[in-house]
């Protein structure tokens, strides 16, 4: 079974600058996360998707980050524009309908390093 | 506010003793706990979990304890193997805004030594 695929694996902009993220969950799965992994800090949850629609996006910084998951397959998010502190790793999460929250199964995320 | 905390940033132990890794945590609302382990430049991937109403779970060289009233678990992995170095995350898992998530700790890096 392939594993949740996302790309790209680094990224280097300057502040300012948009960039975006793409995520491939494990094929069937109906729910999909956003984390934000922020050096020496654990996962924090940004956005949670179950099939098209957002269960909880309560932690997004909607004033410049945007998420959407087409057709309930793959997820984009958005940063647009920059700020030095969004250099993280962002990784993607997915589950299938009616697991409990241990079955996530992450991507190897991306590394975004914002100048 | 961190409602999910491992006070230790790193943790180093040597081949075949072993390692107990320590979680804290505030909101009696938890209904599971995990541990991940994360490897540089991979995702965390799961390790063992328990339910709010055990105290104990076992999987192999892998045992979690949970200490509800002091609001603690700790992840005991006996023996040590060098394979084990990485970094682990404590996580909790309640349902907010009618869906599961998880709130994770800080992570602590197990390094063991040959």
């Amino acid at each position: 079974e392939a594993g949740v695929a996302q790309s790209p694996r680094y990224k280097i902009i300057e502040k300012r600058q948009s960039v975006a993220f793409w995520c491939n969950p494990i094929s069937g799965h109906a729910t999909l996360y956003w984390y934000q992994q922020i050096l020496g800090q654990g996962p924090k949850l940004l956005i949670q998707f179950q099939n098209n629609g957002v269960v909880d996006d309560s932690q997004l910084p909607k004033d410049r980050f945007s998420a959407e998951r087409l057709k309930g397959v793959d997820s984009t998010l958005k940063i647009q524009p920059a700020k030095l502190e969004d250099s993280a790793v962002y990784l993607c999460a997915s589950s299938s309908r009616g697991s409990t929250a241990y079955e996530q199964y992450f991507g190897p995320g991306t590394r975004l390093t914002v100048t | 506010d961190q409602q999910v905390k491992q006070n230790s940033p790193s943790l180093s132990v040597q081949e075949g003793r072993i390692s107990i890794l320590n979680c804290d945590y505030t909101n009696s609302m938890f209904d599971y706990f995990l541990w991940y382990k994360k490897y540089p430049a991979e995702g965390p991937t799961f390790l063992i979990s328990i339910s709010s109403i055990k105290d104990k779970n076992e999987d192999g060289r892998f045992t979690v304890f949970l200490n509800k009233s002091a609001k603690h678990l700790s992840l005991h992995i006996v023996p040590s193997q060098p394979g084990d170095s990485a970094v682990y995350f404590c996580a909790a898992s309640a349902v907010r805004q009618g869906a599961q998530k998880l709130v994770f700790g800080q992570g602590t890096r197990l390094t063991i030594n040959p």
